[in-house]
C-alpha cells in the first residue's frame, strides 16, 4: 500500500547547526508534499510545501528538497534554534483522493544547547 | 490561515463510554477531516466530513464506532463510541486552506481511556 516513512526517528543537533530531516515516499504519482512541525501538546503546524514540478523550495530558515527519482524528500533547517525542537512529519498528498494525505512516522528533533 | 478550535482539549474517560469532540473553524469550509494520532505515532485519517452528506470513512474506521456530524460549514463533531483503552489517542480535525492543497490542523483533543 501507500506509505511515507522517515529514516531517523530521533535527530539531535547542536544549537546553531543545520538540521536535515529525511522522508521517503512510495507513490511516484504524488504531486504535492508538506512538512509539518508538531510541538508537544499541539496540533501539526504547516512549515513548507512543495509541488512535484519543483526540486527545491525555500522559506525562512527552512528548505525543502524533492528528489523524484528516488522518491525522497528532505527538510533542512538552518541555524537550528531551541524553538525548533519538535516532531516533524512529512505528508504526501495521495493521488487517489482529494485532500487525502499520507503522513510519515515522524522525526523528533532535539536541539542541544 | 484558518483558526481552528477543538473541545475538549483533553479528557479521561472510562471504557464503554462515549465522547464527542467538537471542531469549530472561523471560516466556511466545504470539507473537514478527522485524524487520529496514537501515542508516539503519526497521523491517520479517520474520515472526511462533508456538509450536507454522510462522512466518508477510511479503511479500518466505521460509522458505528466514529459517528460524525457536520451540521454547517464551520462545525463538525466526532464521537468515539464504546471506548476502550486502545482508543487513547490525540484526535485532530483539519481543514483545507482556501483553494490550495494545504491543510491546517486544530490543536487536537487528547483522549485517555481507562
Amino acid at each position: 500500500g501507500e506509505s511515507v516513512g522517515l529514516h531517523l526517528p530521533t535527530l539531535s543537533v547542536q544549537e546553531g547547526d543545520n538540521s536535515i530531516i529525511n522522508c521517503a515516499y512510495s507513490n511516484s504519482a504524488s504531486d504535492y508534499f508538506i512538512w509539518y512541525k508538531q510541538e508537544s501538546g499541539k496540533g501539526p503546524q504547516f512549515i513548507i510545501d512543495i509541488r512535484s514540478n519543483m526540486d527545491k523550495r525555500q522559506g525562512q530558515r527552512v528548505t525543502v528538497l524533492l528528489n523524484k527519482t528516488v522518491k525522497h524528500l528532505s527538510l533542512q533547517i538552518a541555524a537550528t534554534q531551541p524553538g525548533d525542537s519538535a516532531v516533524y512529519f512529512c505528508a504526501e498528498k495521495s493521488p487517489s483522493g482529494t485532500y487525502k494525505y499520507i503522513f510519515g512516522t515522524g522525526t523528533r528533533l532535539k536541539v542541544l544547547a | 490561515s484558518a483558526v481552528i478550535s477543538q473541545k475538549p482539549s483533553r479528557d479521561i474517560c472510562q471504557r464503554g463510554t462515549s465522547l464527542t469532540i467538537q471542531c469549530q473553524v472561523d471560516s466556511q469550509v466545504t470539507m473537514m477531516f478527522w485524524y487520529r494520532q496514537q501515542p508516539g505515532q503519526s497521523l491517520t485519517l479517520i474520515a472526511t466530513a462533508n456538509q450536507g452528506s454522510e462522512a466518508t470513512y477510511e479503511s479500518g474506521f466505521v460509522i458505528d464506532k466514529f459517528p460524525i456530524s457536520r451540521p454547517n460549514l464551520t462545525f463538525s463533531t466526532l464521537t468515539v463510541s464504546n471506548m476502550s483503552p486502545e482508543d487513547s489517542s490525540i484526535y485532530l480535525c483539519s481543514v483545507p486552506a482556501g483553494f490550495t492543497d494545504t491543510q491546517y490542523f486544530g490543536p487536537g483533543t487528547r483522549l485517555t481511556v481507562l
